[in-house]
C-alpha cells in the first residue's frame, strides 16, 4: 500500500496517560498534515509541515500536544497528560508542493481516553 | 479565518434522483475547493476539486460549481446509486493557507 498510513488504529488510554501517533506520508510528498475528527464534524486543522519544519498551528493545539517531522519523512504527533476531550479520530494528511493540490489521508488514529 | 458551512446535514434520494449539496465560505481569499467523501470506518477521499478560475467542473456523474462572487460552492450527484451512501465534506483553501477547512458534512443516504 503506497497511501498514507497511520498506526495505531486504535488507542484506549486512561486519562492523564501520554500517547504517541504515527504517520507515515506518501514517500514524495512535502506537505503534512494533521487533522482531529469528532463525531458528526468535519476535520479540523491541527497542525502541517513542509518537510522537517513545522509552518502552523492550530489554535486548538493546546500545549499537551507537540508534533514533529525530524527528518522531513514520517511524523509522530504526541499527547501529554490526555483528557476525556481528547478523545477523537486523528488524521494525517500528505499533498505534493503546494497547498491547492490534493490532500491524501491515512485511516486515521481513533483515541479513546477513559 | 476561514469559516465553511455545509447544507443540508442529512439527505435522502431515491436511487436514480440526484443530490446537491451546498457549501458557502467566509474568505475572499480562498481559491481551492475540494469535496471528499467518507465512507463509515474509512479515510476520507477526494472525489472532486475546483479552482478559482474555473466556474463549473464535471467528472461522469458528479460536478462541482462555484460562484467567487456570492461564495458558494455546490456538489451535484445525477443518478445516485447505492453506493453514494456515505458523509460527504466540503473545503476550502487558499495557496497562502495552506490548510483545508471543512464544512460540517452531509450524511447522504441512497434508497433503494
Amino acid at each position: 500500500d503506497t497511501g498514507v498510513s497511520q498506526d495505531p488504529r486504535h488507542k484506549i488510554t486512561k486519562r492523564g496517560q501520554n500517547v504517541t501517533f504515527r504517520c507515515d506520508p506518501i514517500s514524495e510528498h512535502n506537505r503534512l498534515y494533521w487533522y482531529r475528527q469528532t463525531l458528526g464534524q468535519g476535520p479540523e486543522f491541527l497542525t502541517y509541515f513542509q518537510n522537517e519544519a513545522q509552518l502552523e498551528k492550530s489554535r486548538l493545539l493546546s500545549d499537551r500536544f507537540s508534533a514533529e517531522r525530524p527528518k522531513g519523512s514520517f511524523s509522530t504527533l504526541e499527547i501529554q497528560r490526555t483528557e476525556q476531550g481528547d478523545s477523537a479520530m486523528y488524521l494525517c494528511a500528505s499533498s505534493p508542493w503546494g497547498g491547492d493540490t490534493e490532500a491524501f489521508f491515512g485511516q486515521g488514529t481513533r483515541l479513546t481516553v477513559v | 479565518g476561514e469559516n465553511v458551512e455545509q447544507h443540508p446535514s442529512t439527505l435522502s434520494v431515491q436511487e436514480g434522483d440526484s443530490a446537491v449539496i451546498k457549501c458557502t465560505y467566509s474568505d475572499s481569499a480562498s481559491n481551492y475547493f475540494p469535496w471528499y467523501k467518507q465512507e463509515l470506518g474509512k479515510r476520507p477521499q477526494l472525489i472532486i476539486d475546483i479552482r478559482s478560475n474555473v466556474g463549473e467542473k464535471k467528472d461522469q456523474r458528479i460536478a462541482v460549481t462555484l460562484n467567487k462572487t456570492a461564495k458558494h460552492f455546490s456538489l451535484h450527484i445525477t443518478e445516485t446509486q447505492p453506493e453514494d451512501s456515505a458523509v460527504y465534506f466540503c473545503a476550502a483553501s487558499d495557496f497562502g493557507n495552506e490548510k483545508l477547512t471543512f464544512g460540517t458534512g452531509t450524511r447522504l443516504t441512497i434508497i433503494p
